[in-house]
């Protein structure tokens, strides 16, 4: 069924280390990817999405190219701040549906040290 | 303007309580989602709403949990005879058709 998996956490950095956590979709179609992240105490939040294979997302200085051979979105940052620390979820639409539903993924909590 | 509300923030029942959760969607925005947030999880779709209409209720897991919209605007999602396994943030989310979804701040439910 339509699913996503990403690494587990948690995730600890220190500030200005280069970030990655992987995410994979499992899919027989091309369906929306997104990256939420949910800052403590706040709601959840889109940071990025891609619509369609080779797309690229950015927004903050993070990246994820949709990658279709490997079925992935992986997100990436260069040089990560403390206000960075949150939960970051990968997430996509399903395949066959009019209206469109979030599939998150489990979450990976992140933790950035000065 | 005014993003989605949701209320209250925190409510802690006695099993076997009812409960409801009220989402107060942007305004205009048709979509309403309920999503449930176990602790350390993903959200998970509950159900959706285009205006006033249902158009889908199978993430709903059991018949004790009941949504409504009943003038496409406040949706509230109800619990019957809460139970432990309901403890939960409760997510709601609006969007307008085929844009992005805005969540709110959601609800924890703990079911004592």
């Amino acid at each position: 069924g339509d699913s996503v998996t990403q690494m587990e956490g948690p995730v600890t950095l220190s500030e200005e280390a280069f970030l990655t956590i992987n995410c994979t979709y499992t899919a027989t179609g091309y369906p929306s990817l997104f990256w939420y992240v949910q800052y403590p105490g706040e709601g959840l939040q889109l940071l990025l999405k891609a619509t369609k294979a080779d797309d690229k997302g950015s927004n903050k200085g993070f990246e994820a190219t949709y990658r279709k051979e490997t079925t992935s979105f992986h997100l990436e940052k260069g040089s990560v701040q403390v206000s960075d620390s949150a939960v970051y979820f990968c997430a996509r639409h399903p395949l066959k549906t009019s209206y469109d539903k979030v599939i998150f993924g489990p979450g990976t909590s992140l933790s950035v040290i000065p | 303007g005014a993003g989605v509300s949701q209320s209250p923030r925190y409510k802690v029942a006695k099993r076997g309580q009812d409960v409801a959760l009220r989402c107060d969607p942007i305004s205009g925005h048709v979509s309403l989602f309920w999503y449930q947030q176990a602790l350390g999880q993903g959200p998970e779709f509950l159900t959706y709403f285009q205006n006033e209409a249902q158009l889908d209720k199978s993430g709903l897991p059991s018949d004790r949990f009941f949504a409504e919209r009943p003038e496409g605007s406040v949706s509230t999602l109800k619990i019957q005879r809460t139970q432990q396994e309901d403890s939960a943030v409760y997510l709601c989310a609006s969007s307008l058709l085929g844009f992005e979804q805005y969540f709110g701040p959601g609800t924890r439910l703990t079911v004592t």
